[in-house]
């Protein structure tokens, strides 16, 4: 149980296209998800918390205009990256809390989007 | 939001024997920390998690130790495995909003 999936595992896109990442809950809702961008060799940075039915929670010097997060039902969050440049190239995961069992602190993991701008 | 410092960066260690790594955190309202494996290009997994109730936690070769008024917390890995080779990270959970800050990372490699 607790399986989150991402789609897709890998896109290429050019510079200054858009490119939207899905992230969806298979055996469980979750009103909370959360997105997170890594660098090669780096640390899981969390972008912003994802909330079912009103505006994404953005971290302290990510674009919120640049990174559109919708979170539209109790399975899916979707990642839109506007505009994209080189810069951008990076591996996203999402993770997800169990809206079913409130008591819970884990977060459950996608397998993350390889992106890169070209 | 919380800030999580992670050490030592690299760690080599002969098969057999044990390995630590520590991470400090710097908000004390902080309540859960899990540490997590990862290896190149996958998520992230789980491998063991302490609440701030608790002091330690052990899963067989696996302890997690945590010193609340210090605002750290350990990794211990003992009798290690080629296997264990893998990047590790710890993280931090901001009681306010559910979100986990994550530590720098451990890269691990377990010498045969």
């Amino acid at each position: 149980g607790a399986v989150v999936s991402q789609h897709p595992s890998w896109v290429i896109c050019k510079s200054g296209t858009s490119v939207k990442i899905e992230c969806r809950s298979l055996d469980f809702q979750a009103t909370t998800m959360f997105w997170y961008r890594q660098f090669p060799k780096q640390s899981l940075m969390l972008m912003a918390t994802s909330n079912e039915g009103s505006k994404a929670t953005y971290e302290q010097g990510v674009e919120k205009d640049k990174f559109l997060i919708n979170h539209a039902s109790l399975t899916l969050s979707t990642l839109t990256v506007t505009s994209a440049h080189p810069e951008d190239s990076s591996f996203y995961i999402c993770s997800a809390r169990d809206a079913g069992r409130p008591s819970s602190y884990e977060q459950y993991f996608g397998p993350g989007t390889r992106l890169t701008v070209t | 939001g919380e800030n999580v410092e992670q050490h030592p960066s690299t760690l080599s260690v002969q098969e057999g024997d044990s390995a630590v790594i520590k991470c400090t955190y710097s908000d004390s309202a902080s309540n859960y920390f899990p540490w997590y494996k990862q290896e190149l290009g996958k998520r992230p997994q789980l491998i063991i998690d302490i609440r701030s109730n608790v002091g330690e936690k052990k899963d067989q070769r696996i302890a997690v130790t945590l010193n609340k008024t210090a605002k750290h917390f350990s990794l211990h890995i003992t009798e290690t495995q080629p296997e264990d080779s893998a990047v590790y990270f710890c993280a931090a959970r901001y009681n306010t909003g559910n979100q986990f800050y994550f530590g720098t990372g451990t890269s691990l490699t377990v010498i045969p």
